[in-house]
């Protein structure tokens, strides 16, 4: 996760507020970014992938949208959070095989 | 029914013990299959890649079956650093974005 930066590590917000998490890459340009979700006791799920500055891909319907401003940014948001936005978010990038950022832990409350 | 299942456990197993766990999945088309370990509250780190006609990393073996859609890791002399839960994972062919699909995981404790 070294070349992976993400922040904030960990974020309590209330129901209906705003979220941006950040996602940072080093190494390769244009590389394919993913976010994921873990929420508590269930496996991780892809939420969105990027292929390039621009183009962002849904996996599952959702107040949540991505973002990809630069080659090496990746961002996630969503106007009005729900209880059930709670999880574990990871940024992931792939060269060859699939490598985790250290994780946003968020808890919506 | 689950893409990728797992059995949950947990594996408690003494240290220097031989473990085992497998991994079904239902996709026929996935092409590419690999083993992650998560620790506690962190982010899931590759163990390894596992190839059609198995591999071999130190202590860890992966055996891939892709007739019977089923992917092990065999763990020996077990350390006590090698508790975690142990995620199978699968990549279909034909996505070139990448998209993993993962089990929900093996967890795996090592006591003294």
């Amino acid at each position: 996760s070294q070349t992976i930066h993400q922040w904030p590590a960990t974020l309590v917000q209330p129901v209906g507020s705003p979220l941006s998490l950040e996602c940072t890459v080093e190494g390769t340009s244009n590389p394919n970014l993913y976010w994921y979700r873990q929420a508590a006791g269930r496996g991780l799920q892809l939420l969105f992938y990027s292929v390039g500055i621009g183009q962002i891909s849904s996996e599952v319907p959702q107040n949540l949208s991505a973002s990809r401003p630069q080659d090496r940014q990746f961002i996630l948001s969503s106007k009005k959070l729900l209880l059930s936005d709670s999880g574990f978010y990871l940024c992931a990038k792939k060269d060859y095989e699939q490598y985790f950022g250290p994780g946003t832990r968020l808890t919506v409350t | 029914r689950k893409e990728v299942e797992q059995d949950p456990g947990p594996f408690n197993v003494p240290e220097g013990a031989t473990v085992a766990f497998n991994c079904t999945y239902s996709n026929s088309a996935s092409q590419s299959f690999f083993w992650y370990r998560q620790d506690c509250r962190k982010e899931p780190k590759l163990l390894m890649s596992v190839y059609s006609s198995g591999n071999e990393d130190g202590r860890f073996t992966a055996q891939l079956n892709r007739a019977s859609q089923y992917i092990s890791l065999l763990i020996r002399d077990s350390k006590l650093s090698d508790s975690a839960t142990y995620l199978c994972v699968t990549q279909g062919r034909g996505t070139s974005y990448g998209k993993l699909t993962f089990g929900q995981g093996t967890i795996l404790t090592v006591h003294p």
